[in-house]
């Protein structure tokens, strides 16, 4: 019934370290995107991807890479970890850019 | 420089009482104004949905109203419950010719105590 997932929940991790992030959808959407919210509340995108194709790709370092292998998957890869990459980080589907977003449970990510 | 600002940033109010939100933005050209509720631990859900051209909408006990002229925003929340608990965030999507991005305010938390 999960509309958008994302796994794992929580990510615990040392610094350096390399880690990816899955999101599935099943709701059928053309759009999905990364969503950074920090220890402000702040949501910030990062990424998103129309039909496979990127079509947003904010200020983000470029150790973090998304990856879409369908419209239904959206993974975030994130290499050489840092400290101020702890955050949650948001999955989100729509069925256009111009349609209502539907964010997943978001995955909690702490690097020590 | 396209931005939205929420205030109070937190709230405290009793089960029962009505509260009101304010959002004020300065996004341009503007296209819509949603207000999501993000319960904690979990992802925002869309409550809302305004264009330019509506002032008020009602989604259960919450009431969305927006003032294109003052570029203001309110959500009222009528007869709280407790779980009404949760930041409520306002969310402006420049128009879709100049980009379509949207733009996040910081939120508002809520809680309501029994």
């Amino acid at each position: 019934d999960t509309a958008v997932s994302q796994t794992p929940k929580y990510l615990v991790t040392q610094m350096g370290n390399d880690k990816s992030i899955k999101c599935e959808q099943n709701l059928g959407h053309d759009t999905m995107y990364w969503y950074k919210q920090d220890s402000k509340k702040f949501l910030k995108i990062m990424f998103s991807y129309n039909n496979k194709e990127l079509i947003i790709n904010e200020t983000v370092p470029n150790r973090f890479s998304p990856k879409s292998p369908d419209k239904a998957h959206l993974n975030l890869h994130i290499n050489s970890l840092e400290l101020g990459d702890s955050a949650v980080y948001f999955c989100a589907s729509s069925q256009t850019v111009r349609e209502t977003q539907y964010f997943g449970p978001g995955t909690r990510l702490l690097v020590l | 420089k396209n931005q939205v600002e929420q205030s109070p940033q937190s709230l405290i109010i009793l089960e029962g009482k009505n509260c009101t939100l304010q959002c004020n933005y300065t996004v341009s050209p503007f296209s819509n104004l949603r207000w999501y509720k993000q319960d904690t631990g979990r992802g925002p859900v869309s409550l809302t949905i305004m264009t330019f051209s509506e002032n008020t909408k009602s989604n259960g006990r919450y009431t969305a109203t927006l003032d294109a002229d003052t570029k203001q925003s309110s959500l009222h929340i009528t007869a709280s419950q407790l779980s009404d608990s949760a930041s409520y965030i306002c969310v402006v999507r420049v128009f879709y010719n100049q980009g379509g991005k949207l733009i996040f305010g910081q939120g508002t938390e809520l809680s309501v105590k029994p």
